[in-house]
């Protein structure tokens, strides 16, 4: 069974900071991943996809970036975090050439 | 604005009641999925339904698709107090998931 983590849980980070969340999917080889942001109460928008190892393509541009470094492992980051960076950020994962997406458990970011 | 919409931001119904959610969208589409998201945690899909079936059912949960009218409904019976969560409504655009706004149900016991 396929498994998707994400750390860390939760982050209280200050503007300007710098920010790192991870992502891992486990009993999957090659699968398709995206990182979503929400905010409170909010839909879900998708931030970066990824079909494989080093290829991120970016869907919004919000001052973040993200990294594919391992097949299973998908890095959400900025240098310099903004107050409108808090949010619920998810991770999900899907099997090639499918359209259903399996979403992590999320790290909310409260950024002061 | 969004390609896929619910069209009530929240309902509210007693347990063992049975609730309809209902989402538009505005494109052609191959395939509608509905979401269900609770508190603290990620979405779970619950069913997709493809542009060329009219009803597909999941246990207590049945979605219709209308592609003439551009509209999909997802309907539950005999809700419990777990049903309650945010319910999004999803759609392909140009290799993008879409989700809408969600219905925020609240079941009362």
């Amino acid at each position: 069974a396929q498994t998707i983590h994400q750390w860390p849980v939760a982050e209280i980070k200050a503007v300007g900071s710098p920010l790192s969340l991870g992502c891992t999917i486990k009993g999957k080889s090659s699968p398709n991943l995206y990182w979503y942001w929400q905010a409170t109460g909010g839909t879900l928008q998708q931030l970066f996809y990824s079909i494989t190892v080093g290829q991120v393509e970016s869907v919004v541009q919000l001052n973040l970036s993200a990294s594919r470094p391992k097949d299973d492992q998908f890095i959400l980051s900025t240098e310099k975090l903004l107050l409108s960076h808090s949010g619920f950020y998810l991770c999900a994962w899907s099997p090639w050439g499918q359209d259903t997406q399996y979403f992590g458990p999320g790290t909310r970011l409260l950024v002061l | 604005s969004q390609l896929a919409e619910e069209n009530l931001w929240a309902l509210s119904v007693h347990e063992g009641e049975s609730v309809t959610v209902n989402c538009s969208y505005k494109t052609s589409i191959t395939a509608l999925q509905w979401y269900r998201q609770k508190s603290g945690e990620g979405p779970a899909q619950l069913i997709l339904i493809r542009s060329n079936e009219r009803e597909k059912r999941n246990g207590r949960l049945r979605a219709t698709l209308d592609t003439s009218s551009q509209s999909s409904s997802l309907s539950i019976t005999a809700t419990r107090c777990e049903d309650t969560a945010v319910y999004f409504c999803a759609t392909y655009n140009q290799g993008k998931l879409i989700f809408g706004q969600g219905t925020k149900l609240s079941i009362k016991p």
